[in-house]
């Protein structure tokens, strides 16, 4: 049980083109969405808190009209990547939380987006 | 807000040795604090985590201890295989928000 799915699992777009990234959970309902971003050899760094049914909170530094989260049922949320630059380029990790007071989260397996 | 420090960054150990990763946390009203595994290119995967009541959980080789006076907490293996070799990341969950604050990782090589 509890598993996420991330689709791409590998984009590569041109610079001021936007990147849609879809985030699943299969077979549990996610209340909570979350967003991270990872460099090479580096740490998850979360991006933004995306609640079914609400606006998403972003994290200090992070632009919330550059990265727009849609959580539009309880089990998709998707990060759009608008006008991609070169240092948008990552790896881009989903999770989720389930239903009622739990603390774990589940992760999908990410999106390596180059933007050349 | 939450800050995870994780030590130490990188740790070579032979094949059946025990590892240790230790984890520090800033906030007092932290009540859960997973481990995740990752592998090169690869989601992070739980494999074990602790709320703040308990002070100790042990699952075969992998058992995580929690001193919230100290506010640290500790990752313990033991009997490493290769297959072992990862980064390693603890997190903490300030009580207030459900959101996880990482430490900076742990790279685990195991040794024949």
């Amino acid at each position: 049980g509890a598993v996420v799915s991330q689709h791409p699992s590998w984009v590569i777009c041109k610079s001021g083109t936007s990147v849609k990234i879809e985030c699943r959970s299969l077979d549990f309902q996610a209340t909570t969405m979350f967003w991270y971003r990872q460099f090479p050899k580096q740490s998850l760094m979360l991006m933004a808190t995306s609640n079914e049914g609400s606006k998403a909170t972003y994290e200090q530094g992070v632009e919330k009209d550059k990265f727009l989260i849609n959580h539009a049922s309880l089990t998709l949320s998707t990060l759009t990547v608008t006008s991609a630059h070169p240092e948008d380029s990552s790896f881009y990790i989903c999770s989720a939380r389930g239903q009622g007071v739990t603390y774990e989260q589940y992760f999908g397996p990410g999106t390596r987006l180059t933007v050349t | 807000g939450e800050n995870v420090e994780q030590h130490p960054s990188t740790l070579s150990v032979q094949e059946g040795d025990s590892a240790v990763i230790k984890c520090t946390y800033s906030d007092s009203a932290s009540n859960y604090f997973p481990w995740y595994k990752q592998e090169l290119g690869k989601r992070p995967q739980l494999i074990i985590d602790i709320r703040s009541n308990v002070g100790e959980k042990k699952d075969q080789r992998i058992a995580v201890t929690l001193n919230k006076t100290a506010k640290h907490f500790s990752l313990h293996i033991t009997e490493t295989q290769p297959e072992d070799s990862a980064v390693y990341f603890c997190a903490a969950n300030p009580g207030t928000a459900s959101k996880l604050t990482f430490g900076t990782g742990t790279r685990l090589q195991v040794t024949l």
